[in-house]
């Protein structure tokens, strides 16, 4: 069966830096284009950031655009998120979440959450 | 941007209910429109895809419909483990956006 764990969340400071990790297993991961999506606490979802099946390509949310950067390592079957210049708007849980196709941009599977807090 | 618009933004229902909750987008997005629920505590679940589409091991009491700006979620004879929030999700164009959530209450 499918699953994606995040890891990699905590208390850091403004301005500080931190990065997500997913680990995926159930499916080939290297077939499937694989998304950050957040959620501040006690609000609704937004999407933060998508990567290609291959890495190749990659979109931001343009809240992060320039702060943020997604990458995966297909060997490893892991997605990671690299967070810098963090804000106190960007707390909340971050979850990932499997494409259903290659670019399809439709979420069918997500992990747990990793709760990310900016606070000093 | 597009932004999609969701209503109610709550609904008070009782068991055996039906719910019917919409959402509007600010331009035409075809059938790139999905729906998820997400129950306290939980991750978000895929319900429906492609405004339309079932997913496999979703009650079939929940169905999708719509195209363009408007589309709608039915959820026929609502169940006690229904009770959750609600988002719709545009896959149209980026940036990828949802719905503002509606939260059903048993």
């Amino acid at each position: 069966q499918v699953q994606l764990v995040e890891s990699g969340g905590g208390v850091v400071q403004p301005g500080g830096s931190l990065r997500l990790s997913c680990a995926a297993s159930g499916f080939t991961f290297n077939d499937y284009g694989i998304h950050w999506v957040r959620q501040a606490p006690g609000k609704g979802l937004e999407w933060v950031a998508f990567i290609f099946y291959d890495g190749s390509n990659e979109y931001y949310a343009d809240s992060v655009k320039g702060r943020f950067i997604i990458s995966r390592d297909n060997s490893k079957n892991t997605l990671y998120l690299q967070m810098n210049s963090l804000r106190p708007d960007d707390t909340g849980v971050y979850y990932c979440a499997k494409d259903w196709g290659e670019r399809a941009i439709i979420f069918d599977y997500w992990g747990q959450g990793s709760l990310v807090t900016v606070s000093s | 941007e597009i932004v999609l618009t969701q209503s109610p933004d709550f609904q008070s229902v009782t068991p055996k209910e039906k719910v019917i909750i919409t959402c509007r987008a600010s331009q035409s997005i075809d059938n790139g429109l999905h729906w998820y629920q997400q129950k306290p505590d939980q991750s978000p679940k895929l319900l429906i895809k492609y405004a339309s589409q079932s997913i496999s091991g979703v009650p079939s009491r929940f169905s999708g419909s719509g195209s363009g700006t408007d589309f709608t979620l039915t959820i026929n004879s609502l169940e006690v483990e229904d009770a959750a929030t609600y988002y719709c999700h545009q896959s149209y164009n980026p940036p990828w956006t949802f719905g503002q959530g509606t939260k059903v209450e048993i």
